[in-house]
């Protein structure tokens, strides 16, 4: 069974970087047929795909064009986890964020963090 | 969010609920949807992909259908723990990205 634990800060001023980690147990995050995620959701938004990493021989990113200038997702195969870091954040990038497991769909979730930007 | 879905659906116990989820050609015309069901306060989870494919634990009163660019979910026998919030979602691939319905909330009656 696949478990994604997530962990960051809850609050993070503007104009600053948001930065979660997702550890994954029950699965690699070098799986060659998984893709790992990150989506938020907020009540103007809805629910948000923001990007994804995955390993199919080389390491592969890909991100939603609304953040694209702003986000990286990188791996960790040390400890076997993926990040989030979403750079000079404002208060729309509040949210809860959540980190799943992919491609498609996306049939594991973390448990969610609210991640609020305010001075 | 690039899929619609209308914000609210309800019935009464035993009755069936229908949900649409109108996209495109770039999303669900050619790829799978998915749906996920969502309860306050918890992450949404995989409720049917793959045209049909239950995971593991999810009953089959949940079914879907699609038809061109549009895709549907439907209850059978709405239950009162059905009550909760559901999203269409798909690979688009314009976006080259997953893209998820704007959400309806179903209420039993």
């Amino acid at each position: 069974q696949v478990q994604l634990q997530q962990s960051g800060p809850g609050l993070v001023k503007p104009s600053q970087t948001l930065s979660l980690t997702c550890a994954i147990s029950g699965d690699s995050v070098s799986s060659n047929g998984a893709a790992w995620n990150w989506i938020r959701q907020s009540p103007s938004r809805g629910l948000e795909w923001l990007g994804r990493t995955y390993y199919r021989s080389k390491w592969f990113r890909a991100y939603a064009d609304s953040v694209k200038s702003r986000i990286t997702i990188n791996p960790d195969t040390s400890k076997n986890q993926f990040s989030l870091q979403l750079s000079s954040v404002t208060p729309e990038d509040t949210a809860v964020y959540y980190c799943a497991r992919g491609p498609s769909p996306l049939n594991y979730w973390g448990q969610g963090t609210l991640v609020t930007v305010s001075s | 969010s690039v899929l619609t879905q209308p914000p609210s659906a309800s019935g009464t116990p035993g009755q069936r609920v229908t949900i649409s989820c109108a996209g495109s050609s770039s999303n669900i015309g050619r790829n799978t949807v998915n749906w996920y069901q969502q309860f306050p306060g918890t992450a949404p989870k995989l409720l049917i992909y793959s045209n049909n494919q239950r995971p593991s634990g999810v009953p089959d009163r949940f079914s879907d259908s699609k038809s061109g660019t549009s895709a549907s979910l439907a209850i059978s026998g709405l239950q009162s723990e059905d009550e909760a919030d559901y999203y269409c979602a798909a690979w688009d691939d314009s976006l080259t990205g997953y893209v998820f319905g704007t959400g309806t909330k179903v209420t039993v009656l």
